[in-house]
């Protein structure tokens, strides 16, 4: 069984300042994990994935995540936000196996401050 | 090359009609997943068709609902009597046949049982 916890429901962050989701995942089998971004009224588009190569990965629009085993962690960063990054962040997690469904963890509600 | 297409984008049913929800993949892609979004929740696993294959259905529910991925056409997932509480939004995903799940979404079809 897999599931991921994301730590904090709504995120605040000044304009210009870093940005940091947590994810926490829990799997019995080596994982794949993804972060996905999700604006209003549209579909998930995905910023980056690990699929057990290097540990720190980068995304799109400037994002990256590090996959960390011991803390079982997928946090993501962003050193300097945009109003652009306003939206809500979703880390999922599959099985290594491919084709395989994702767990969704239940979002992170980004607002960025002018 | 177009993404992953859905619909409709809006879908109004009143409790008890049948609700018809389509996903075109994205070319190339043989595997399609369906998720159910509830308001202020993360996204849950239903259903995983390959062609004319249903894989992996342990997240729908055991009654009313469907899906087909026939080897024609587009993936239909089918609602049968609806409730209120199938009010939702319903996203499809593609991926190819390929061992890095790499999952495309489409923009999704909201559903709202009157």
């Amino acid at each position: 069984a897999q599931s991921v916890t994301q730590l904090g429901s709504h995120v605040s962050v000044s304009e210009g300042a870093l940005v940091l989701l947590r994810c926490n995942y829990s799997s019995s089998v080596p994982p794949y994990l993804f972060w996905y971004v999700q604006y209003p009224n549209q579909g998930l588009q995905l910023l980056l994935k690990y699929t057990s190569a290097a540990t720190l990965v980068k995304g799109i629009n400037g994002f990256e995540a590090e996959f960390k085993k011991s803390e079982t962690s997928f946090h993501l960063t962003k050193p300097s936000a945009h109003m652009s990054d306003a939206a809500e962040y979703f880390c999922a997690v599959s099985s290594n196996f491919g084709n395989e469904k994702l767990t969704f963890g239940t979002g992170t509600r980004l607002t960025i401050i002018p | 090359n177009a993404g992953v297409m859905q619909n409709p984008r809006h879908l109004v049913r009143r409790r008890g009609q049948e609700a018809r929800l389509r996903c075109s993949p994205m070319k190339g892609h043989s595997h399609v997943y369906w998720y159910r979004q509830l308001p202020e929740e993360g996204l849950k696993f239903m259903v995983y068709l390959q062609k004319e294959n249903i894989i992996d259905e342990s997240g729908m529910p055991k009654e009313r609902f469907s899906a087909e991925f026939p080897k024609e056409g587009p993936s239909i997932l089918r609602i049968q009597q609806v409730v209120r509480g199938d009010s939702a939004a319903y996203f499809c995903a593609s991926s190819r046949d390929r061992e890095e799940n790499e999952q495309f979404f489409g923009p999704g079809t909201r559903l709202t049982v009157l």
